[in-house]
This record gives structure tokens, sequence and C-alpha cells, in this order.
């Protein structure tokens, strides 16, 4: 059964500071990874997809990168501004099918 | 392009009460996907429904709960006799194709068990 864990839970920066989030998964078998944002009250904003073939994915101030044989993916945020204040989580779809097994989140707070 | 349309977006129930929740997926989305967040925890896949069909249900408690996606309309998640432990946000998301890469998620419906 594939678990996805995320540290930290929760991470508080000062603005303009680059910061690393990390998700680990059991089952290095997984067919894609994503990255998505949840704001409060809000749904969820799909950010980055990484294939399983791939090693890394970027948009804009965000790279998202995947080693699959451990069982680790980062997301990298540059220069971090208030409205990335979010709550980030990390999926895994598997090979088998189209579910996608989420992380719990880190809750990220960039502070003026 | 409306995207993923839930209602309602807050629901409460009384024990014992029924609760409805409704998804119409983006346009020329023809699969279907409930995920449940109870609070402090992380989304958990519930079923997966193409039209008429439903594929995956490997997530759904065994009792009360149910799922249907008509060949019209929107797709129905059905829960009876609810209990304060059904107390979550379920989101609904959709995709154009079964292995579609990305799914697209609607902003979810907030259902309190009183």
């Amino acid at each position: 059964k594939q678990e996805v864990t995320q540290i930290p839970a929760a991470l508080s920066v000062p603005e303009g500071e680059n910061l690393v989030l990390n998700c680990s998964f059991t089952d290095s078998a997984i067919y894609n990874l994503q990255w998505f944002r949840q704001d409060p009250g809000k749904g969820l904003t799909s950010l980055l997809l990484i294939q399983s073939s791939q090693r890394e994915q970027t948009s804009g101030r965000l790279n998202a990168s995947l080693d699959k044989s451990s069982g680790r993916s980062t997301l990298y945020i540059a220069a971090s501004q208030p409205g990335d204040s979010a709550t980030y989580l990390c999926a895994v779809r598997g090979g088998g099918g189209n579910k996608l097994t989420f992380g719990t989140g880190t809750q990220l707070k960039v502070e003026l | 392009n409306a995207g993923v349309m839930q209602n309602p977006r807050h629901l409460v129930r009384r024990r014992g009460q029924e609760a409805r929740l409704r998804c119409s997926p983006m346009k020329g989305h023809s699969h279907v996907y409930w995920y449940r967040q109870l609070p402090e925890e992380g989304l958990k896949f519930m079923v997966y429904l193409q039209k008429e069909n439903i594929i995956d249900e490997s997530g759904m408690p065994k009792e009360r709960f149910s799922a249907e996606f008509p060949k019209e309309g929107p797709s129905i998640l059905r829960i009876q006799q609810v209990v304060r432990g059904d107390s979550a946000a379920y989101f609904c998301a959709s995709s154009p194709e079964s292995g579609a890469n990305v799914l697209t998620f609607g902003a979810g419906s907030r259902l309190t068990v009183l």
C-alpha cells in the first residue's frame, strides 16, 4: 500500500527566502508525481507534474525534482512571497490506475 | 469553461440525515473522481466513475456511502444516515479520459454533521 509523507508539516519563513518542501513515498512503482497548492476553503491547483521517467520540472519560481528509486521528491520555491502562503500537497499516481495518493501537506507561511 | 463545479459548497446536516453532494465535471470530461479530506488528514481517494459506470470504488466506506454518474446530469455522492465522523471536505476531480495526467479539482463541498 502506497504511503506518502511530507516534511515539514508546517513552515514559516521570511519573504525572499528560498525553501524546500519534501515528499517521500514508499512504493517506487509510480506513474507520476504531482505537487498541488491548496488555499484555505479552496480547491487544489496543480503546480507541477513529473512523469516517472523525468527527474525534474520547472515553472517560474518553482522547481520539483523526483528520485523514484529512493522514493523522494522535493519542491523548491525561490524568492518566496507572501502570496505563496498555502498548503502544498504532494500526490503520487500508481502504475495500476488513475487514483492519486496524497501526503498530508506542508502548511507554508511566508511573512513580510 | 467553468471548471469543475461542486455544490453545495457548505452543507450542514444533523446526525441521521442524508447528504447529497453534486459534481459537474469540466466540459468534455467524462471521468469523475471523489476524494475526502478529513480534518488534519490528507485527501483520500473514494471512488472513480465514468458515465453510468463505477470503475473503482475501493476507497468507499462499505456502508452508507454511494456514488453515481448518470448519463445526464452531475455526479452525486450520497451519504445516508450521516454521523459526526462524516464531517469533512469532499473534493471532486475530473479528467477527459482514462489515464489522463492531470486531474482538475473542484473547490470542494464542506459537510458538517451536528
